[in-house]
């Protein structure tokens, strides 16, 4: 079953202009990973934000949780065409394995 | 070079018949798991592997098996019994210590054909 569900399912940004992708999920949670693949490829590890953290910097990467609601958002500042990818949340609840959404497929337009 | 290899990049299966897809890694991680992935979708787990010589079903476990003779390698083998193997399979790894759930690396993955 999943537990992170993506949204929106697929977005498509002019280069330079900012990127938010949204994931909710259902239950408590140890933490939140954020994950990219490129087309045909494997997922690369992005960010992990935990429980007990309300906000995460990567370069330009900004990741949010907000426990309360469930949520978390993933923000790719100053976009590039290298950006296109599928991103992934990903949960773990407590002493569980990783739960994967469905994704959000991101073109960025040179 | 440390990472995570799978191979082969394609494979193709005909009725009836089992493959194995190759995954090894020289990262030195305890923890090494398998995933499926099909089109427009997230990745759903077939078996998981905490140390040697001991592995756990995952979401989807029907119509595949796996090993752990290697801390380096862990191999998965799709049966006949698995109806509809055609998807994207993913290999990863993670290191000991933590839970589960804590940060994985993942190999180049290996698309299953069928014939």
């Amino acid at each position: 079953s999943q537990q992170g569900e993506e949204d929106p399912q697929a977005l498509s940004i002019q280069e330079g202009e900012n990127a938010t992708m949204n994931c909710s999920y259902k239950t408590s949670i140890n933490n939140l990973q954020w994950y990219r693949q490129n087309s045909g490829r494997g997922l690369v590890h992005l960010i992990l934000i935990r429980s007990n953290e309300r906000e995460k910097h990567s370069g330009r990467l900004r990741v949010t949780l907000d426990t309360s609601k469930k949520s978390s958002s993933l923000l790719i500042t100053a976009s590039r065409a290298a950006d296109t990818a599928s991103y992934f949340c990903a949960t773990t609840e407590y002493g569980n394995k990783l739960v994967f959404g469905a994704g959000t497929i991101l073109r960025v337009k040179s | 070079d440390g990472g995570i290899t799978q191979s082969p990049k394609y494979l193709f299966r005909k009725e009836g018949q089992n493959v194995t897809l190759s995954c090894e890694q020289n990262l030195n991680h305890d923890a090494m798991y398998w995933y499926r992935q099909d089109p427009g979708q997230g990745l759903r787990l077939i078996y998981y592997s905490q140390i040697v010589n001991d592995f756990q079903k995952g979401d989807i476990a029907e119509g595949y098996s796996v090993s752990r003779e290697k801390k380096e390698s862990f191999p998965l083998t799709v049966t006949s019994a698995q109806k509809n193997p055609t998807a994207f399979y993913l290999c990863a790894s993670r290191s000991g210590g933590g839970g589960l759930g804590e940060t994985q690396y993942f190999g180049p993955g290996t698309r299953l054909l069928v014939l």
